[in-house]
């Protein structure tokens, strides 16, 4: 069975400050992926990125990075210089080679303070 | 391109009542997937669609239904509503049903209220 944790429920920041939003995994699969998701107020989901498991490189996209590590199997979320428009509910994802489930954490609810 | 579009956007029903969600997916994508989300149980995945077959199955109990016309629009139906359906349901896309290139696409999602 798969299983994602997001052990940060909720953070709070001041503007301009740095956050990493943990991510933990637990599959038994050698192919997977792992996905970061946004949801802001409004409710939607907004795709952030996909990291492949056979791919540990990290990724920078202006001032959000992540770093996968499968040795400790996370997945965790880095927003440099946070903004008031950062916040959001924060979801990670993972999902089998195969079909298109998702296996949701619980979130971390971040909110940015100006 | 349009995203996932879903209707009605809010709902209210009464228990005992079944209702009938819609998805329609981005042009082009194949696969739909339907998503329950609560304060309690947080995202849990009801099903998913990729060429009118269902593909896969969360654990749901059977009043959870769906299906997939040929242009790819999804319905999901709720039968004999109870208070604890009550949830936010999302509905999403991609252009097929595995492999590495396919991120899902998120609608707004359909706010359902049971009273």
């Amino acid at each position: 069975a798969q299983k994602v944790t997001q052990a940060q429920t909720e953070i709070s920041v001041v503007e301009k400050e740095d956050v990493t939003l943990d991510c933990v995994y637990e599959t038994r699969d050698t192919t997977y992926y792992l996905f970061w998701y946004k949801q802001p107020p409004s409710g939607e989901l907004v795709f952030l990125i996909r990291r492949n498991s056979f791919d540990e490189q990290n990724e920078i996209s202006g001032r959000y990075s992540w770093n996968f590590q499968k040795s400790t199997s996370s997945f965790n979320f880095t927003i440099t210089a946070s903004q008031v428009v950062d916040s959001a509910v924060y979801f990670c994802a993972l999902r089998k080679n195969a079909g298109n489930m998702l296996t949701f954490g619980g979130g971390t609810r971040l909110m940015v303070k100006p | 391109k349009a995203g996932v579009t879903q209707t009605p956007r809010y709902l209210i029903k009464t228990r005992g009542q079944q209702v009938t969600l819609s998805c329609s997916p981005i042009s082009g994508h194949r696969s739909v997937s339907w998503y329950q989300q609560t304060p309690g149980q947080g995202l849990q995945f009801l099903f998913e669609y990729f060429s009118e077959t269902q593909r896969n199955k969360g654990n749901f109990p059977g009043r959870f239904s769906g299906r997939q016309f040929s242009n790819s629009r999804s319905e999901m139906n709720v039968s004999t509503l109870e208070l604890g359906d009550s949830a936010l349901y999302l509905c999403a896309s991609t252009p097929g049903t595995s492999g590495f290139s396919y991120e899902q696409y998120f609608g707004p999602g359909t706010r359902l209220t049971v009273t």
